[in-house]
């Protein structure tokens, strides 16, 4: 079975100082692994992924995030938060050996606060 | 570029009434598709998913059922509402360009049950 724990409920940072957000993860095989962000009242927005190749992933407003196999983990970064990163992120995985229906794990979603 | 739809955004029904929620999806063909209930702001459940037409596959036993009646068409539907059916109503789709799909969500429908 695939999981994911976000284990903050909410991180609170400092406007200009660096986010992360952590996220570890177990799968039986290799692991595929997404970061989501979440604004009040709406859809999941993608941010990034990891599939192979390069650990360390770049994606969307200035975020990244490392993929860190020994430790399973997929932390999401950003070096300089803004107010409007405040957000619910989540975390997902998926187990590359499972094709049925390519379902993702979802973890329970950490609310990011960015203070002026 | 492939947009998702949902429809109503915001839904209020009384207990014991139907629901009939809507998700298309346009510029991709044979998407997997899928429907969450968020619950309380946080965690999704995956409720249903579905990788062609009539073909729906159950991931939690409820009150709730789906169809795909088209290829980009995906309906959550329920013949008689609970309290505990309230929620954030989510539906998704991925390519099938195995194995880098990415799910893409829509913007989501939030239910009252009364």
């Amino acid at each position: 079975a695939q999981s994911v724990a976000q284990p903050e409920d909410q991180v609170n940072v400092a406007e200009g100082n660096p986010l992360t957000v952590k996220c570890t993860y177990s799968v039986s095989g290799n692991p595929y692994l997404f970061w989501y962000v979440q604004y009040p009242n709406r859809g999941l927005q993608f941010l990034l992924k990891y599939i192979t190749g390069d650990n360390l992933v770049k994606g969307s407003y200035g975020f990244e995030a490392e993929f860190n196999k020994s430790q399973t983990s997929f932390h999401l970064k950003k070096p300089s938060a803004l107010v409007s990163d405040s957000a619910l992120y989540f975390c997902a995985v998926r187990d590359s050996t499972k094709a049925a229906g390519n379902k993702l794990t979802f973890g329970g979603g950490t609310r990011v606060l960015v203070k002026p | 570029s492939q947009t998702i739809h949902q429809w109503p955004a915001t839904l209020v029904q009384p207990v014991g009434s139907p629901l009939s929620l809507e998700c298309t999806v346009e510029g991709t063909s044979n998407p997997n598709l899928y429907w969450y209930r968020q619950a309380a702001g946080r965690g999704l459940q995956l409720l249903f998913y579905s990788v062609g037409i009539g073909q729906i596959s159950s991931e939690v036993p409820q009150n709730l059922s789906a169809s795909r009646p088209q290829d980009r068409q995906f309906i959550l539907s329920s013949k008689k509402l609970l309290l505990s059916d309230s929620g954030f109503y989510l539906c998704a789709w991925c390519g099938t360009a195995f194995p880098q799909e990415t799910q893409y969500f829509g913007p989501g429908t939030r239910l009252l049950v009364l």
